[in-house]
Formats: structure tokens, C-alpha cells, sequence
């Protein structure tokens, strides 16, 4: 079965750098939701898209921005990076109506 | 606000013994409760979910968990553990009104053979 498709898995950048993830949902999946995960910790929602337009928002920095496109593919765009932003990054879907949220592999963002 | 506890940083067992991965939640209304597994570098893996109807819940590679509404708990549960169960577990728990998920700490399980 298709799943949560992340890119890239890897990012390393620099600090003040700007990185982009890329997130493709399960097939006819409407919300995407991104979490962060810092080293140890339990996963933190940062935000969520619902049919393009954002229908939930957690501890998100002003520095990261994300969307949701019109294939319901979703970006996650963070600028100014901090060595503190370092972290697996989770994207996950839902399909309307169901009741479990799925998660991709995660995209590790390392800032040096 | 919604919430779930995870009381231990780590459960040790050995192969072949069960295993028990304690969650218990504190919420209002009725809860929609879920466990998920991760393996080291890799994603979420949904394991099980109460929504409503029977209390025991059976879910992927062999697991279970028993939802107790008077102990407000929601107990992991495998009857006989495998060494490659050994990965770090969470428990959460749906937020009312925007479907995000609450996590647990986690509970990292090593299964000894």
C-alpha cells in the first residue's frame, strides 16, 4: 500500500540557511499534518492543511512557513535556520472521514 | 486540554515474556486513543486505535491494548515479546476539534534475548 512519501531524508544546512521539505500524502488523503521531533523527545505538531487551506496550527516558529498545493502535496518551508531546528521532521496524512493519521519516514534536518 | 502520560522511560523484558507498555490519558469528552511504534531512523508505524466499541483493541504484529475508562488507562499489550519488538513506543491521544495528535514521551522497549 502506498505510503507517506517524504523528500529529501537527509538536509544538511548551515546556519541562517533556508531548507524546504517536500511532502507527498497517501493517495486521496485531504489533511496533511507536519510534526517536529528533536533528539529524544516525542514529536511536536507544527501545522496542518486541510483541502489547501490551513486548518490547525501548534508550536510552528514564525520562521517556517508550509502549504498545501492543489495535489495536496505539502512544503515545509524554514528560513533563518538555528542549530536548535535540528530534528526528524514528520510529515503525516488523514483521509476525511477516517480516524488515523499516518506518518511518513521523516526527513532529517541537520543544522552545523 | 488533552492529554496522555507514559510513567516509564524504559520497559526491559525478556524474549518470550509479555509485554506491557503503560499509557494512561486524561481528557474530556470520549477519547480517540492510539499507539504507534518507531523503529531507530524510521517513521511512525500505526500500531492499533480505540475509537468506541469493545475496550480490548487488537492491532498489527501480534499487539493489543485494553482501554480501562474507570483507570482512564490505555495499556500496550504483547503476549509473548520478540527481540525485534525493541523500538521506542508512544501513546496519544486526538485533540478534540482539529484531529492533531498529543503524544506521550514514549516508551523505549528492548526486548532481551
Amino acid at each position: 500500500a502506498a505510503g507517506v512519501i517524504q523528500s529529501p531524508r537527509h538536509l544538511i544546512k548551515e546556519k541562517r540557511e533556508t531548507a524546504t521539505l517536500k511532502c507527498y500524502p497517501i493517495p486521496r488523503h485531504d489533511t496533511v499534518y507536519w510534526y517536529q521531533q528533536g533528539p529524544g523527545q516525542d514529536p511536536q505538531f507544527l501545522i496542518s492543511f486541510y483541502e489547501k487551506m490551513q486548518s490547525d496550527k501548534g508550536s510552528i516558529p514564525d520562521r517556517f512557513s508550509a502549504q498545501q498545493f492543489s495535489d495536496y502535496h505539502s512544503e515545509l518551508n524554514m528560513s533563518s535556520l538555528e542549530l536548535g531546528d535540528s530534528a526528524l521532521y514528520f510529515c503525516a496524512s488523514r483521509f476525511t472521514g477516517g480516524d488515523t493519521i499516518y506518518f511518513g519516514e521523516g526527513s532529517w534536518l541537520t543544522v552545523v | 486540554a488533552q492529554s496522555v502520560a507514559q510513567p516509564e522511560d524504559q520497559v526491559n523484558v525478556a524474549e518470550g515474556n509479555p509485554l506491557t507498555v503503560k499509557c494512561t490519558y486524561s481528557v474530556s469528552g470520549n477519547p480517540y486513543l492510539f499507539w504507534y511504534v518507531q523503529y531507530p531512523n524510521r517513521g511512525l508505524q500505526f500500531l492499533l486505535k480505540y475509537i468506541t466499541g469493545d475496550n480490548l483493541v487488537k492491532g498489527s504484529y501480534g499487539f493489543e491494548a485494553e482501554f480501562n475508562k474507570s483507570q482512564t488507562s490505555f495499556h500496550l499489550k504483547k503476549p509473548s515479546a520478540l527481540v525485534s519488538d525493541s523500538a521506542l513506543y508512544f501513546c496519544a491521544v486526538r485533540v478534540d476539534g482539529n484531529n492533531r495528535l498529543a503524544f506521550g514521551k514514549g516508551n523505549q522497549v528492548v526486548v532481551i534475548p
